[in-house]
């Protein structure tokens, strides 16, 4: 599987868009883009998958550049609820599927 | 629905017990997932499991072991805990081919 390379931290005021960006720079054509979060050591969260569309869920948008070699995770409203670690994964469907984590990116928001 | 179920939620042991950390998941996913967390650090995945009857090593295996009993269950065991193994236990399953994975509560263990 593609390796990701996330930012350490990012701010946010609340109210405000958080763009988190993921570069992917390996991935290979059969390969999703995966985005979950992690809030203060619970289990992480699914949020939003994508190929090479950009989708859109009650929770956030992701955007695909057309290359594939980078994502960018959109959370349009950020609330202080969204202060969390963010993950990008990419992995190949179907089979035996790895999900594995890289080190993410720590999102604070604030007021 | 209870989704996936760790248990025990906390455990302290004393370095070279051994222990079992037990994982269900009512879903009927095919893929299940052990991870480790240590403070300030991501997941790092330690034995995952495709299917029924197959296991396979993640990126930190030494030092566990784990069953896949049926679908439901998959069991981590800690032979001879070390202090070194304190961390946040996750486990996950995610559906047929796909990255779409529920994860457990956690459970936190020490080794003292």
């Amino acid at each position: 599987d593609a390796k990701t390379t996330q930012p350490p931290s990012m701010d946010c005021a609340e109210g405000r868009a958080a763009n988190l960006p993921c570069n992917h720079s390996t991935i290979s054509g059969n390969e999703y883009v995966y985005w979950y979060r992690q809030i203060h050591s619970q289990g992480p969260q699914y949020i939003i998958h994508g190929l090479k569309n950009n989708e859109t869920n009650e929770m956030a948008s992701l955007i695909i550049t057309e290359d594939r070699k980078s994502s960018t995770l959109i959370l349009p409203h950020a609330t202080l609820r969204d202060t969390a670690v963010y993950y990008c994964i990419v992995l190949i469907t179907g089979g035996g599927n790895k999900l594995t984590f890289g080190t993410g990116t720590q999102l604070k928001v604030e007021l | 629905n209870a989704g996936v179920t760790q248990t025990p939620k906390f455990q302290v042991l004393k370095t070279g017990q051994s222990m079992t950390l037990q994982c269900a998941q009512d879903m009927n996913h095919n893929s299940m997932y052990w991870y480790r967390q240590d403070p300030g650090m991501g997941l790092r995945l330690i034995y995952y499991s495709a299917s029924e009857g197959t296991t396979d090593k993640g990126e930190v295996p030494n030092g566990y072991n784990v069953s896949r009993l049926n679908k439901r269950e998959f069991s981590l065991r800690l032979e001879s805990a070390a202090p070194s193994q304190t961390s946040v236990y996750f486990c996950a399953s995610s559906a047929p081919g796909t990255g779409f994975a529920f994860f457990g509560q956690g459970t936190r263990l020490t080794v003292v």
